[in-house]
């Protein structure tokens, strides 16, 4: 079954116009992340939730934006999405850092949005 | 220069050859190491961990050298199945996990 899920997986929007993915997770984990990735480029991490803790790359565009509203649920919104925000969107979970070697994620399929 | 490099492939081999593939990373303060494997237009997935006495899974062999801040995935005897784009991925402390752009595997049968 799986464990983290994204919705929806393939998201269609216009230019400016506001879109919002969703993640959910099952594992009860206290971490979780955000990640953009545009085709063969590196997963780039946009921000992570630490518990409520919030934590945002300094390179992330305002644009980005990020609610989790309970330890299950994590939202991603673009304000006004540009053609060079078309990627996919992955959400991930971890246990809390802070353990040596932990490095598992736990990804969801992503959500793919293209931007007209 | 970017804090963990991959030669991007794709690397096209034969069903049953051995292929390695090599990581870079720049910040000495790196201390766990893992390759994850991401197929085409899929999530990314753990493949292994990294330690520092090298460690092996079946036909994958990891291995990690600190002095040179580099990092090194073996496959042997090849399948198509392992056709997969692979992550060599560097963690500093608490921080988040910093992902290479990958290397592209094709098996070829």
């Amino acid at each position: 079954d799986a464990m983290v899920i994204q919705n929806p997986r393939y998201q269609v929007t216009q230019f400016g116009k506001p879109v919002t993915l969703s993640c959910s997770q099952t594992l009860n984990h206290n971490v979780m992340y955000w990640y953009q990735q545009k085709s063969s480029q590196a997963p780039k991490l946009l921000f992570h939730y630490y518990d409520k803790d919030f934590n945002n790359e300094a390179d992330t565009p305002d644009n980005f934006q990020s609610r989790r509203p309970n330890t299950s649920f994590c939202f991603l919104d673009i304000r006004s999405p540009g053609l060079g925000d078309a990627a996919m969107y992955l959400c991930a979970t971890s246990r809390a850092p802070g353990t040596l070697n932990t490095g598992e994620l736990f990804f969801g399929e992503g959500s793919r949005l293209t931007v007209l | 220069r970017k804090e963990v490099e991959q030669d991007p492939g794709p690397f096209n081999v034969p069903e049953g050859a051995t292929v390695a593939f090599n990581c870079t990373y720049s910040n000495s303060a790196s201390q766990s190491f893992f390759w994850y494997r991401q197929d085409c237009r899929k999530e990314p997935k753990l493949l292994m961990s990294v330690y520092s006495s090298g460690n092996e899974d079946g036909r994958f062999t990891a291995q990690l050298n600190r002095a040179s801040q580099y990092i090194s995935l073996l496959i042997r005897d090849s399948k198509l199945s392992d056709s997969a784009t692979y992550l060599c991925v560097v963690k500093r402390g608490n921080t988040p996990l910093v992902f290479g752009k990958g290397t592209r595997l094709s098996v070829i049968a």
